[in-house]
């Protein structure tokens, strides 16, 4: 009955690789969100995507690629892995259309990337 | 820039005590304020909303809202060994992402 789903949990891989993270949500949400948290904890916004639509990009690497097949489902590809891009990766979800919402977000278990 | 601050702690209560975390923001436009609470290892995990200055409680927790002085805070009444964790604070206006302060760090000792 999990809400928000990631895949993988774990992903180890070497510099210069490319790979993808899944993320679902099945709380009937309207928005999708990328949030990678650093060594330090610090928690910031990568992407969001509104009904399939990409809302926010933040300033991330033209590397770094979200794709919304549909509105329970958001992907990050990362192409080119480097060193710096190992770090916690949250995916959320949250409502933001509608009279009584106040966007609450639900976040996902995380994808720990480690590059070497 | 918007920025939340907090300050990171470890804030060190004995256990029964009450926890207070604080927060400001820089936003003036920011609508809705949350406290995410984070253990080791884990995904954050809401434990407070709130819209409105004042205060609004659910069981051990209270969270305050003062839109003037721009300051969010949460009161843990009887705070347990298991409170120990990273509160977060989170602000955001309406239809977008969540801007985060580096989290505080309690510690409930038994």
């Amino acid at each position: 009955d999990t809400a928000v789903s990631q895949t993988p949990k774990y992903l180890v891989t070497q510099m210069g690789n490319d790979k993808s993270i899944k993320c679902e949500q099945n709380l009937g949400h309207d928005t999708m969100y990328w949030y990678k948290q650093d060594s330090k904890k610090f928690l910031k916004i990568m992407f969001s995507y509104n009904n399939k639509e990409l809302i926010i990009n933040e300033t991330v690497p033209n590397r770094f690629s979200p794709k919304s097949p549909d509105k329970a489902h958001l992907n990050l590809h990362i192409n080119s892995l480097e060193l710096g891009d190992s770090a916690v990766y949250f995916c959320a979800s949250s409502q933001i259309g509608g009279v009584s919402s106040y966007n609450e977000q639900f976040f996902g278990p995380g994808t720990r990337l480690t590059v070497l | 820039q918007k920025e939340v601050e907090q300050n990171s702690g470890p804030l060190s209560v004995p256990e029964g005590a009450i926890a207070s975390l604080n927060c400001t923001y820089s936003d003036r436009g920011s609508q809705s304020f949350f406290w995410y609470r984070q253990y080791s290892g884990k995904s954050p995990e809401l434990i407070m909303s709130i819209y409105s200055n004042g205060d609004k409680e659910d069981g051990r927790f209270t969270a305050q809202l003062n839109k003037a002085s721009q300051y969010v805070s949460l009161l843990i009444r009887d705070s347990q060994p298991s409170d120990s964790a990273t509160y977060l604070c989170a602000v955001n206006q309406a239809g977008t992402a969540l801007i985060f302060g580096k989290g505080t760090t309690l510690s409930v000792s038994s």
